[in-house]
């Protein structure tokens, strides 16, 4: 069965940092690209950042570029986004999910960032 | 970027009725090297992650109810729900995957009348 669990939300203060990870398990991680996908609080999905499966190709949203970092470990089965200089339009709940240049099949549970002095 | 522009934003239905959601994009989402839509469709009921229904604009991915049916080509798309049950009240986002970055809907919101 294939798992994604999200962790390293929490609240934040604006302009500092957080990492986020997503453990996979139930499939080969290696084999596949991965996203970050964010909603805020009672908004609609955003799309954040996708990696290819060797991290040879990597994208952004234009509102992250420059501030968050997608990277993965395929031997820890494990997707991260470092997120730098957090403001308050950061605040959603973070998914990860399976697939590049493919529909998301799989997501995760998420996780909630709060970013708020 | 590829703007997707999804109507109505809500909707209020009765069980049994068919419901139409739209999907247009600001692009075409054909690919003209194998003829496929790089369309899909999600429901997301409250407090749960979203969930693929429709891929390719028309195929239901699998153990999704066949009440679900996707169409269009190009830019323009359209979710079917065919005698609605009350089990089919969520959020539905349609989303582009031809081309970065990736872009969802608004979303419509399907309520019971």
């Amino acid at each position: 069965e294939v798992q994604l669990v999200e962790s390293g939300g929490g609240l934040v203060q604006p302009g500092r940092s957080l990492k986020l990870s997503c453990l996979a398990s139930g499939f080969t991680f290696s084999n596949y690209g991965m996203n970050w996908i964010r909603q805020a609080p009672g908004k609609g999905l955003e799309w954040v950042a996708s990696i290819s499966s060797s991290s040879s190709y990597i994208y952004y949203a234009d509102t992250v570029k420059g501030r968050f970092t997608i990277s993965r470990d395929n031997a820890k089965n494990t997707l991260y986004l470092q997120m730098t200089s957090l403001r308050s339009e950061d605040t959603a709940l973070y998914y990860c999910a399976r697939g590049i240049r493919a529909p998301f099949a799989y997501w995760g549970q998420g996780t909630l960032v709060t970013v708020s002095s | 970027d590829i703007v997707m522009t999804q109507s109505p934003s809500s909707l209020a239905v009765s069980a049994g009725e068919t419901v139409t959601i739209n999907c247009k994009s600001s692009q075409s989402l054909l690919s003209s090297g194998n003829q496929k839509n790089y369309l899909a469709w999600y429901q997301q009921k409250p407090g749960q992650s979203p969930k693929l229904l429709i891929y390719l604009a028309s195929t239901r991915e699998s153990g999704v109810p066949d009440r679900f049916i996707g169409s269009g080509s190009g830019t323009d798309f359209t979710l079917t729900i065919s005698s609605v049950q009350a089990e089919d009240l969520a959020d539905y986002y349609c989303q582009q995957h031809y081309s970065y970055p990736n872009t969802f809907g608004a979303g419509t919101k399907l309520e019971l009348k």
